[in-house]
């Protein structure tokens, strides 16, 4: 069964950057052709979906966060990992990551069809 | 923040029947399909509805969904205590190539 499991560094102080890591099992990185996504949760402000990866490293990026994120992945270690820089408390957010929708196929058709729980990362003054 | 528009709130007795709106523009949701996601505090979040309309494995028929146009809904019929969680409406935007969320309905069974 596939699980996604996040960890973060709990406190980041401002203008610090904040890395997380997703550890995968149940399914391998470098064998299923699906991308893996990023996405936040921010106290009153909902959702923001904040990137996707491919096993080669093909990235999308959400644009208004692009010039300070880079996403990585290892697939000798099966895991994803997510750096921002220059965090403030903007970027105080619930941090998830999750399976994404298949390469080759259409967007209008990918969705998030597994996410781990989740790592709170607060920035700190 | 959010790109697609969703009521805050909604609620319902056990039994009732529910409906959660989703409006968004010709970029998004009028040119792609529709996920709902469920999410629970301290859980991971689950999809209910993907593609519009289909239901993964496991989710209860009691979850349905349609699109039209630029507008999308979830509907949960026979609400159960179990349903209360925050909802999201999701899809892929054209302009901003890549995938988003609404504003989130927090629905309560009262």
């Amino acid at each position: 069964q596939l699980q996604l499991q996040e960890s973060g560094p709990g406190l980041v102080k401002s203008s610090a950057t904040l890395s997380v890591t997703c550890s995968v099992s149940g399914d391998s990185i470098r064998d299923n052709s699906q991308y893996w996504g990023w996405i936040r949760q921010t106290p009153g402000k909902g959702l923001e979906w904040i990137g996707s990866i491919y096993r080669s490293g093909h990235t999308y990026y959400n644009p208004s966060l692009k010039s300070r994120v880079t996403l990585s992945v290892d697939t000798s270690k099966n895991q994803l990992s997510l750096t921002l820089t220059s965090v403030t408390a903007a970027d105080t957010a619930v941090y998830y990551c999750a399976r994404d929708g298949y390469s080759g196929f259409a967007h209008s058709y990918w969705y998030l069809d597994h996410w781990g729980r989740g790592t709170l990362v607060t920035v700190s003054s | 923040q959010s790109v697609l528009t969703q009521p805050p709130s909604a609620s319902g007795t056990p039994g009732q029947r529910v409906t959660i709106s989703c409006s968004g523009s010709n970029s998004n949701i009028g040119s792609n399909t529709v996920n709902w996601y469920q999410l629970l505090p301290g859980t991971a979040p689950k999809v209910v509805i993907f593609s519009s309309n289909q239901r993964p494995s496991g989710v209860p028929d009691r979850f349905s969904a349609s699109k039209s146009g630029t507008s999308a809904s979830l509907t949960i019929s026979g609400l159960q205590s179990e349903d209360e969680a925050e909802y999201f409406c999701s899809t892929w935007d054209d302009t901003l190539n890549g995938h988003v969320f609404g504003t989130g309905t927090e629905v309560t069974v009262l």
